[in-house]
């Protein structure tokens, strides 16, 4: 049970390149979440999936695109990159803990993005 | 979406019980208040999380004030590894807002 894995850990782009952030979960979770946060700030929620087939904005939608592709899988897309796209991108699964108490998020170990 | 306002930092002795309050006072009928933590370089984690009464786990007590606008989340003893950034989240089913948290420092 790996939980919520995204790749790449690390990735340097330049103005105006695209890349595709890959975040999978083995849950079996039905909503699944992009944050990006910039150095010393908090988490702004991005676009979310509340089921297979659904996406929604977040707080700063502008400059991505997602795609949920699967029950397990939510990628993000950057189109064009820039400069101010320079974060730290966390996916977050959401689903019931062990004891059926609480819905929970768990997050994977982020991807660092720098936008020359 | 519910505005928080949360102290940027505090400090607390190693071994000591530490408070750590959020402001929630537009926060709707139907939010949960949620407390969330990140340690250093890692993603957020589930502390825990209430609707209006108290609430305790084996990470932390919650207090929450009888009108909701407020909460408490209350580490009995703080310990080294405790030193993190805390999230207060009031949100419904789907829509988690995380705002910039209080940093806790953990003096030794």
């Amino acid at each position: 049970n790996a939980g919520v894995t995204q790749t790449p850990k690390f990735q340097v782009l330049k103005t105006g390149q695209s890349m595709t952030l890959q975040c999978a979960q083995d849950m079996n979770h039905n909503s699944m979440y992009w944050y990006r946060q910039d150095p010393g700030m908090g988490l702004r929620l991005i676009y979310y999936s509340a089921s297979e087939g659904t996406t929604d904005k977040g707080e700063v939608p502008n400059g991505y695109n997602v795609s949920r592709l699967n029950k397990r899988e939510f990628s993000l897309r950057l189109e064009s990159a820039a400069p101010s796209q320079t974060s730290v991108y966390f996916c977050a699964s959401r689903g019931w803990d062990s004891l059926l108490r609480y819905n929970e998020q768990f997050f994977g170990p982020g991807t660092r993005l720098t936008v020359l | 979406d519910a505005k928080t306002t949360q102290p940027n930092s505090m400090e607390s002795n190693e071994e000591e019980p530490v408070h750590l309050p959020c402001n929630h006072s537009t926060i709707s009928g139907t939010d949960y208040i949620h407390w969330y933590r990140q340690l250093p370089s890692q993603g957020p984690e589930y502390v825990i999380h209430g609707l209006t009464s108290n609430v305790n786990n084996r990470m932390a007590s919650l207090a929450i004030a009888e009108d909701r606008k407020s909460s408490t989340l209350i580490l009995h003893r703080a310990t080294l590894r405790d030193a993190a950034v805390y999230y207060c989240i009031p949100a419904g089913t789907y829509k988690y807002i995380f705002g910039t948290g209080t940093r806790l420092k953990v003096l030794a």
